[in-house]
């Protein structure tokens, strides 16, 4: 896993709150992916960036906002959270973004609660 | 549209005995299949993957994965479980061509328990 890091690996905040997610690959890869897990249900990718530049935005609410700095680094910011925004958000990377075949490898996650 | 399904919440086999884990899956043109393992608080590791040639795949820790075409499946087997096996498989599959998103789309996930 030191692959790919991701901090906080636990956050609690309230609904008013403003928090970011942090991700870091050390592979030298070129695509980074934010995933929601929640419990019972299939992942659901969120976002996907390829060379800093976001190619994928799947119909995330605007209470989640993504950056991406350079190849290495990706946030998730987060703002007016619900309590169904809980759940593991995972960061992912490959080489390529798709539709590449490369491989994604992820990060522990972040176990986030809106209280 | 593609689509991949797990048929089985959970899987329970003895220690020693083999495992399949199921998967089956919905693509137009040809699938690129991918089996991932996550262990309780931590994020999904990669186990193998399946993209063309030898139907059968040897991935990590003594899995393998069979690419069947006619079936539209791709079952993940062990010859013989182990305690420390015990965890949550995700099978995922993407499509090829411009049709596709690219999008890897996840299944829901199987719970393998291996007892003692």
């Amino acid at each position: 896993e030191t692959g790919v890091t991701q901090t906080p690996r636990h956050l609690v905040m309230g609904m008013t709150n403003k928090k970011s997610l942090k991700c870091e690959q050390h592979l030298g890869h070129n695509a980074m992916y934010w995933y929601k897990q929640s419990a019972k249900k299939p992942l659901e990718l969120m976002f996907v960036y390829s060379l800093e530049e976001r190619v994928e935005n799947n119909s995330v609410p605007s209470r989640f906002s993504p950056e991406c700095p350079n190849s290495s680094h990706l946030f998730l910011h987060l703002h007016t959270l619900q309590p169904e925004d809980s759940a593991l958000y995972l960061c992912a990377s490959s080489q390529e973004a798709p539709p590449s075949t490369d491989t994604q490898y992820f990060g522990p996650g972040t176990r986030l609660t809106v209280l | 549209a593609q689509s991949v399904a797990q048929p089985e919440d959970q899987v329970n086999v003895a220690e020693g005995n083999p495992l399949t884990v199921k998967c089956t899956y919905s693509v137009s043109g040809n699938p690129y299949l991918f089996w991932y393992v996550q262990y309780p608080n931590r994020g999904l590791q990669f186990l193998l993957k399946y993209i063309t040639g030898d139907n059968l795949v040897k991935g990590s820790y003594g899995f393998e994965a069979e690419f069947n075409k006619s079936q539209t499946s791709f079952h993940l087997k062990k010859p013989s479980a182990l305690v420390s096996d015990s965890a949550l498989y995700f099978c995922a599959v993407r499509g090829e061509g411009s049709s596709n998103t690219g999008k890897l789309i996840f299944g829901q996930g199987t719970t393998l328990q291996v007892k003692p």
